[in-house]
C-alpha cells in the first residue's frame, strides 16, 4: 500500500507564482524526501527533511513537516516553466530497513508562461 | 556522467517471454532498488539489495527475480511475462547517506502484449 498521498494530484499555475504541494503519510518517519521527474525521465532528489526539523530550505524549496499530523508540505517559491513535472514524496519508515523509501503518488505540477 | 544506468529504454514481449532488466551504477553506492511505476499508482519497491551479496522482496515481488551480480550491477528477471507487468521500470542506488537521496536511472518501458 502506498504510505504517501500528494495532494493535489494536479496543479496548474502562472509563471512567477508559488507553488504549494502537500503529502501525507501514515506511519513514523525517519525522514521524508522530496523528488522531480520530468516526463519521460527518471526521479531526481530535490530535498531530504529528517523527523525532528521542522523546516528545510534549499534555494526555492521550502519543505515543512507535521509528525504529529503526518504531513510535509512542498513550496516552489516565483515557479518557472522549467519547474514543470511530477514531485513525488518518499518516506524512510522506521523499522523499515534496508533504506527503503515508499513514494506517493505524485503531484503533476504545470508552469504556465 | 556518473550514474546509474539502465538497458534496455524499450522492450515489446509476448505473454509468457522472458527478460532480464540490466541496471549498472559507478557512484560505488551500497545498496540498489528496482521499483515499477504505474499511472496513478507511484512507484511501487520490487525488490531491493542493501548491500552486495543481499537481496530482499519489497512490496511487489511477485513475477519478479533479481541478482545482485556485483557492487555495480543489479538485475531484475521477469520468467514468464505477463500484461500486468506493463510499465516502465526503475533502477536506484543510494549510499546510505539520507541527505543525497536515491540516484535514480532513467527508466525501462516494458510493454507485455
Amino acid at each position: 500500500s502506498q504510505q504517501g498521498e500528494e495532494d493535489p494530484q494536479a496543479l496548474s499555475i502562472q509563471e512567477g507564482e508559488n507553488a504549494t504541494m502537500n503529502c501525507s503519510y501514515k506511519t513514523s518517519i525517519n525522514n521524508l524526501q522530496w523528488y522531480r521527474q520530468n516526463s519521460g525521465r527518471g526521479l531526481v532528489h530535490l530535498i531530504l527533511i529528517r523527523s525532528n526539523e521542522r523546516e528545510k530550505h534549499s534555494g526555492r524549496l521550502r519543505v515543512t513537516l507535521d509528525t504529529s499530523k503526518k504531513s510535509s508540505s512542498l513550496l516552489i517559491t516565483a515557479s518557472r516553466a522549467a519547474d514543470t513535472a511530477s514531485y513525488f514524496c518518499a518516506t524512510d519508515r522506521v523499522g523499515g530497513g534496508g533504506n527503503k523509501l515508499t513514494f506517493g503518488t505524485g503531484t503533476q505540477l504545470k508552469v504556465e508562461l | 556522467n556518473a550514474g546509474v544506468t539502465q538497458t534496455p529504454k524499450f522492450q515489446v514481449l509476448k505473454t509468457g517471454q522472458s527478460m532480464t532488466l540490466q541496471c549498472a551504477q559507478d557512484m560505488n553506492h551500497n545498496s540498489m532498488y528496482w521499483y515499477r511505476q504505474d499511472p496513478g499508482m507511484g512507484l511501487r519497491l520490487i525488490y531491493y539489495s542493501a548491500s552486495e551479496g543481499t537481496t530482499d522482496k519489497g512490496e511487489v515481488p511477485n513475477g519478479y527475480n533479481v541478482s545482485r551480480l556485483n557492487k555495480r550491477e543489479f538485475s531484475l528477471r521477469l520468467e514468464s511475462a505477463a500484461p500486468s507487468q506493463t510499465s516502465v521500470y526503475f533502477c536506484a542506488s543510494s549510499d546510505g547517506i539520507h541527505s543525497r537521496g536515491y540516484t535514480f536511472g532513467s527508466g525501462t518501458r516494458l510493454t507485455v502484449v
